[in-house]
């Protein structure tokens, strides 16, 4: 079946460093992936998508490159700020009608100042 | 922006109690979902619903889940009987059709604590 792979965290950087999440994922056919971000006590808000081989997605300073050959969704930004701490999730849903997210496992982001 | 809306934010409920669990997923989207979230966990997927009837469903939404949606506008999620392992969050979702209709969008949570 479907399933989607996250770095283990918690990452933990200092203001203004470089940011990489690194996501990879198992599906049959060409999925949809995304990243969704869950901040301390909130729900889940996607962040960036895309939607086939190649395309970039990118959102507030972070982009993702879907990666067919490599079946990978890295999540970046270059400069991380506090207000960027949460957990970030990678996920994917294939074709179809009622297809469902799979989601991986989640990596929580810990920004200092 | 259109937004999925849920309905208790935060309800505790005794063991083997009945709750309900409400959502207005977004207007004119058509495919509807419960995930649900124990406390620092894994995103779950519990089930999808489509033209009235449940399209998927996974382990978890054993006989105890049911999900209905009694109106044009509601989709509800219901534990007949909770047990302390069903305390967790749980998100509603939609996504409609057509060229966006692969990205699903999720409600804030309704946190369920089971004492």
């Amino acid at each position: 079946g479907d399933s989607v792979t996250q770095m283990e965290g918690p990452v933990t950087l200092s203001e203004e460093a470089f940011l990489t999440i690194n996501c990879t994922y198992t599906a049959t056919g060409y999925p949809s992936l995304f990243w969704y971000v869950q901040y301390p006590g909130e729900g889940l808000q996607l962040l960036l998508k895309a939607t086939k081989a190649d395309d970039k997605g990118s959102n507030k300073g972070f982009e993702a490159t879907y990666r067919k050959e490599t079946t990978s969704f890295h999540l970046e930004k270059g400069s991380v700020q506090v207000s960027d701490s949460a957990v970030y999730f990678c996920a994917l849903i294939r074709g179809g009608t009622a297809s469902k997210l799979t989601f991986g496992t989640g990596t929580r982001l810990q920004v200092t100042l | 922006e259109p937004e999925v809306t849920q309905t208790p934010s935060h309800q505790v409920t005794q063991m083997g109690q009945e709750v309900i669990l409400r959502c207005v997923p977004i207007s004119n989207h058509l495919y509807f979902y419960w995930y649900r979230q124990i406390l620092g966990q894994k995103v779950e997927f519990l089930v999808s619903f489509y033209n009235n009837e449940i399209s998927e469903k996974s382990e978890i939404f054993d006989d105890q889940f049911s999900v209905e949606r009694p109106d044009g506008s509601n989709f509800t999620l219901k534990i007949r009987s909770t047990k302390l392992e069903d305390s967790a969050m749980y998100f509603c979702a939609s996504r409609g059709q057509g060229a966006y209709g692969n990205t699903i969008y999720f409600g804030e949570g309704s946190w369920l604590t089971v004492v």
